[in-house]
């Protein structure tokens, strides 16, 4: 069965700061990894990771992938109350595609 | 969101009741999904379609969850009777291509209180 680990599971930082989410998994036959942003309606597209060690970007967030040890990790930089959100990560795999619980972020003003 | 429309966006029914939820993506995507995604976890797949077939519905507590969807663009989840630990947000999706990789877009989703 494909597991899909995030962490940590819920954040609270100021605003201004810089945050790391993480995603670890195990899974047979990767094909791909993706994160979301879930606001209070539909989880919205972020990155999709298939190759190791290419940073994705946008903007403040920017996202790698390192297959070698099954891992992405989420950056946001210069942190905005905006920002507050369920980031999602999921893969595709031999399951389909399987999903994180997900990291809760909080951004204080 | 814009090309994925679920209705209700709420519904609050007492345990033993029935509730239908509807999804209207825009047309044009063979693959669409349901997901059940209860307060604190992440997207749990409940079924997948495939134009007007079903290609995956292990998950899917058939003994009171059922779908459908008909000439391959809307579909209905109906759960019958509803139990408590229904309660969650029923999120319907297709599949987009891009980069060449498969990518999901949600609807909004319907959010399901048992009381």
């Amino acid at each position: 069965e494909d597991k899909v680990v995030q962490s940590p599971l819920s954040l609270v930082v100021h605003e201004g700061d810089t945050v790391t989410l993480n995603c670890s998994y195990e899974v047979t036959n990767f094909r791909s990894l993706l994160w979301y942003k879930q606001e209070k309606k539909a989880p919205t597209f972020l990155f999709m990771l298939t190759s190791s060690g290419i940073e994705k970007k946008s903007g403040r967030l920017s996202s790698i992938l390192d297959k070698k040890e099954l891992f992405s990790i989420l950056n946001i930089t210069a942190t905005q109350t905006g920002d507050s959100a369920i980031y999602l990560c999921a893969v595709w795999a031999a399951d389909g595609l399987t999903f994180g619980k997900g990291t809760h972020l909080i951004i204080q003003p | 969101e814009a090309g994925v429309a679920q209705s209700p966006r709420y519904k609050i029914i007492e345990k033993r009741q029935s509730v239908a939820f509807w999804c209207n993506p825009i047309s044009g995507h063979a693959t669409l999904y349901w997901y059940q995604q209860i307060l604190g976890q992440g997207p749990k797949l409940l079924i997948q379609f495939q134009n007007n077939g079903v290609v995956d519905d292990s998950q899917l507590p058939k003994d009171r969850f059922s779908a459908e969807r008909l000439k391959g663009v809307d579909s209905t989840l109906k759960i019958q009777p509803a139990k408590l630990e229904d309660s969650a947000v029923y999120l319907c999706a297709v599949e987009d291509n891009f980069s060449g990789a498969n990518v999901l877009t949600f609807g909004a989703g319907s959010r399901l209180t048992v009381l």
